[in-house]
């Protein structure tokens, strides 16, 4: 069974400057996808950005980008330029090709100080 | 906004009591789905439905009941709850271009969720 790990259940970091969210996943599958959901209090998930594995360049979205380590069955996120808006529960997910059923990790709370 | 829109976002219930979940989507989806998000646990999927076909039950108590009359509108009937069953209930939707062979392409968007509280 495929399971996805967060380690960091929080962190925190200061307004403007870069953090980055760690997610690692266990899979026997070659073909899979891979998404970051951010989760502000108002409970709404919100999907931040994903990444095919069967592609080597990293996905980036403004000012989030991943570092996807598919050997080492990585995929961070990092968010550059801080800002208080991004204060979030954020969800790492991994959903196998043909598949409709999303594995979820347990969850970084990212704190942004100003 | 996500174009997922769940109803009532607040659910206070007694054990004995017969409520439902409601869920829209105006994004022109052909599939939708429940997941369970309890404290420190992962998000858990409950159900799916494809074209208004059940297609995925995840060993889901009885007590859960879903519906999907239409491909916009999807339900979750909940009756003898037991405490453990309180959580944030989530909706989801999706499409496949390839009208639902392949799904290798779709993402899921959510709603807000239901916060359900059985006493």
């Amino acid at each position: 069974a495929q399971t996805v790990t967060q380690s960091q259940p929080e962190m925190s970091v200061q307004e403007a400057e870069t953090v980055t969210l760690s997610c690692t996943y266990d899979t026997s599958e070659s073909d899979y996808y891979l998404f970051w959901y951010k989760q502000p209090p108002s409970r709404q998930m919100i999907l931040v950005i994903r990444q095919e594995a069967y592609k080597q360049q990293n996905a980036t979205e403004n000012r989030f980008s991943v570092n996807f380590q598919k050997a080492a069955k990585s995929f961070s996120l990092k968010i550059s330029d801080s800002q208080l808006g991004d204060a979030a529960m954020y969800f790492c997910a991994y959903r196998r090709q043909g598949a409709q059923k999303l594995v979820f990790g347990q969850g970084t709370r990212l704190t942004i100080n100003p | 906004e996500t174009g997922v829109t769940q109803t009532p976002r607040h659910l206070v219930m007694g054990m004995t009591n017969k409520k439902s979940l409601k869920c829209e989507q105006h994004l022109g989806h052909n599939a939708m789905y429940w997941y369970k998000q309890s404290a420190k646990k992962p998000l858990e999927l409950m159900f799916v439905y494809n074209f208004k076909e059940q297609t995925e039950n995840n060993s889901v108590p009885s007590r859960f009941s879903p519906e999907c009359p239409n491909s916009s509108h999807l339900f979750l009937h909940l009756h003898t709850l037991q405490p453990e069953d309180s959580a944030l209930y989530l909706c989801a939707s999706s499409q496949d271009p390839s009208g639902g062979i392949s799904w290798s392409t779709d993402t899921q968007y959510f709603g807000p969720g239901t916060r359900l509280t059985v006493l």
